[in-house]
């Protein structure tokens, strides 16, 4: 069982370039979330999709867009990389938002942008 | 504005003690809360939850404690153990809400 799946695992960017990170889950789930992780701060929600064709801003949006492929894949798209994007990004998936179920992340990807 | 309140950030504990990591929120319509665990380059886990309606939840050396009322909660690592060090992170969310606010993580070190 794959689970979450994230590509790449890590990559260096210079400042303006795009990219997009990949996710995949295999589990089914309704509802994708992309997250970054910065030395403390936490985890802080950047985009979430609650179903397939829906996406939904979350806490830190800005310079970022998503894009729910299909049920399985949720991508992730920086248009004009900047340092300040910096990041550890997790991909994670559940079956419903809001209730007492189970997030469940990927391995993340390092981010380093010069 | 941070919705759940973590601490502390780090925490060091000789093996077979007790740590205690402890988390706020304001929010009263939170009603789930999880605990979620990370080890270096991996992604978090889910390793407990509680909903308010219980003030405490036990799931071998790991333990929730809730208090409603001053809206706290915490996790309790009895006999911690050296693979116990990870970072920690609270976090909550609503049944009728759109996320989970996550803390700002604890990192545990236990010395064997």
């Amino acid at each position: 069982n794959a689970g979450v799946t994230q590509t790449p695992k890590f990559q260096v960017l210079k400042t303006g370039q795009s990219m997009t990170l990949q996710c995949a889950q295999d589990m089914n789930h309704n509802s994708m979330y992309w997250y970054r992780q910065d030395p403390g701060m936490g985890l802080r929600l950047i985009y979430y999709s609650a179903s397939e064709g829906t996406t939904d801003k979350g806490e830190v949006p800005n310079g970022y867009n998503v894009s729910r492929l299909n049920k399985r894949e949720f991508s992730l798209r920086l248009e004009s990389a900047a340092p300040s994007q910096t990041s550890v990004y997790f991909c994670a998936s559940s079956e419903l938002w809001g209730i007492d179920t189970e997030a469940f992340f990927g391995q993340g990807t390092r981010l380093t942008v010069v | 504005q941070q919705q759940v309140k973590q601490s502390p950030q780090s925490l060091i504990v000789q093996k077979g003690g007790i740590s205690i990591i402890n988390c706020a929120y304001e929010n009263t319509a939170f009603d789930y809360f999880p605990w979620y665990q990370q080890f270096p380059g991996k992604g978090p886990a889910l390793l407990i939850a509680i909903r308010p309606d219980v003030s405490e939840k036990k799931e071998g050396r790991f333990t929730i404690s809730f208090n409603k009322s001053a809206k706290q909660f915490s996790l309790h690592i009895m006999d911690s153990q050296p693979g116990d060090s990870a970072t920690y992170f609270c976090a909550a969310s609503s049944y009728t809400g759109n996320q989970f606010y996550f803390g700002t993580g604890t990192s545990l070190t236990v010395i064997p």
